[in-house]
Order: structure tokens, then sequence, then C-alpha cells
């Protein structure tokens, strides 16, 4: 059983491009949730997908944006990127609706905005 | 909205020695749950424990342990007979009980960073 694996490990971006960020979730899980880490602080959650519907936001803009595919893998888009949206992006995968059921996490992909 | 403050930044204890990582929440809710997850150098979260706040009893998973004190809002973790492989920044979070906008959202502290030392 293969784990929650993540894409790429590392990202160097300027100011104002569009990223993309993705996310394999453990075989079997229908959930995958997306957070942003900063430097120093504690995951912020962006949002939830479910059976590839976002069931689920946080206090993230519009530019922030996803998708979640039939195999229930994930893509997290920002576009317009900001200094600030230098961070670590963890996704997490589960089955069905937690915290019923545990949530794995990633290894995260380290963005950096220049 | 409910916040998670971790008021340690950082914990250092000796090998086979115990430390306690303090955590304590705000929320108005009264059906939710918190968790301690584990984040060492490699990056990936690790869940330590989970708790239930209409459970009485105190979760412990091996030499982990919580201290759960629902009037006081506050959710301790208790390292028993550390090893080196415990460094690792310590995160409490809170997630209400499952209604259509909180589906999944764990909020997180900021984090404690625990060094065990030889």
């Amino acid at each position: 059983e293969t784990g929650v694996t993540q894409s790429p490990t590392h990202l160097i971006k300027t100011r104002g491009q569009q990223v993309t960020l993705r996310c394999s979730s453990q075989s079997g899980h229908n959930t995958v949730s997306w957070y942003q880490q900063a430097l120093g602080q504690g995951p912020q959650f962006i949002f939830q997908y479910y059976r590839e519907e976002e069931n689920g936001r946080g206090n993230f803009p519009p530019r922030f944006s996803g998708l979640q595919f039939p195999n229930y893998s994930s893509e997290l888009n920002v576009n317009a990127l900001e200094l600030d949206d230098s961070a670590l992006y963890l996704c997490a995968s589960s089955f069905g609706q937690v915290p019923y059921n545990e949530q794995f996490f990633g290894p995260g992909t380290r963005l950096t905005v220049l | 909205a409910q916040t998670v403050t971790q008021s340690q930044p950082e914990m250092s204890v000796q090998e086979a020695e115990t430390v306690t990582l303090s955590c304590t929440y705000d929320t108005s809710e009264n059906n939710y749950y918190l968790f301690w997850y584990k984040q060492p150098p490699s990056r990936q979260m690790i869940l330590v424990i989970r708790q239930e706040a209409y459970k009485q009893q105190n979760a412990t998973e091996n030499r982990f342990s919580v201290n759960f004190q629902k009037a006081a809002k506050s959710f301790s973790l208790k390292i028993s007979d550390s090893q080196l492989g415990d460094t690792a920044m310590y995160f409490c979070a809170f997630m209400k009980h499952m209604t259509t906008d909180s589906w999944g959202k764990l909020q997180f502290g900021s984090g404690t960073q625990v060094v065990v030392t030889p």
C-alpha cells in the first residue's frame, strides 16, 4: 500500500505566475484536503475534496482552486502568485469523512515565490 | 471561530525522561475532536493521538498520553520515556464535529519544537 505522494518536492516561481501542485492519495482514499504551512507556523486549511467535489473551504481567495480526479488524485492551482504564497503545501487523504477516519499527510511541496 | 494556542515554542528533554506539551483552545462548540500531530524534519505530518470531546477518558497511545480538561479547554500531551526519534515539531489541532462547513478542517496551533538529547 503506497502512502500519500506529492509533486514536485520543491518549486520556485516568480510573482504573478501560476502554479499547479499535485497529490496522489493513499490507495482506497476518496477524500483529499490541502493545507498551507508558512514558515514557523501551523498548517492552514485551504479546501477539501470528497468524491471529486469541493465540500469545504478555508479563508483563501478564489485564486486558490483545486480539482479531484476520478482516481481521487488531486491538484492545487494558485494563480497570480504573491510573495506571501511562499510556503509548504501539504495534502492529506482519508477514506470517507474525517475525523472518523485518519487523515494521512504527504511530505509536502515547498513553494518559493520570488 | 476556534483558536488553538501552543505557548511553548521549544522544549528540550533528555532521553528516557518525560516532557509535557501544553495546548489550549477556544470554542463555543460542545462536540469536537482534538489531535496531536508530529512533524519531523522530513516534513510529513504524523498523527500521534486523538481525543473525542464527548469521551471523559484520556486517550493513550503507547508512550503518548493526553490530559484533556474540557471545562478548562486544555489538551496537553505527555511523552514518556522520550526517545531520540521523538525530536520533531508537535502540533495541537482542533476539528469541529461533522457539519457541512467543517468537513475535514483541522485548525492547528503554532507548534512546539521538541528536542530530545542523549
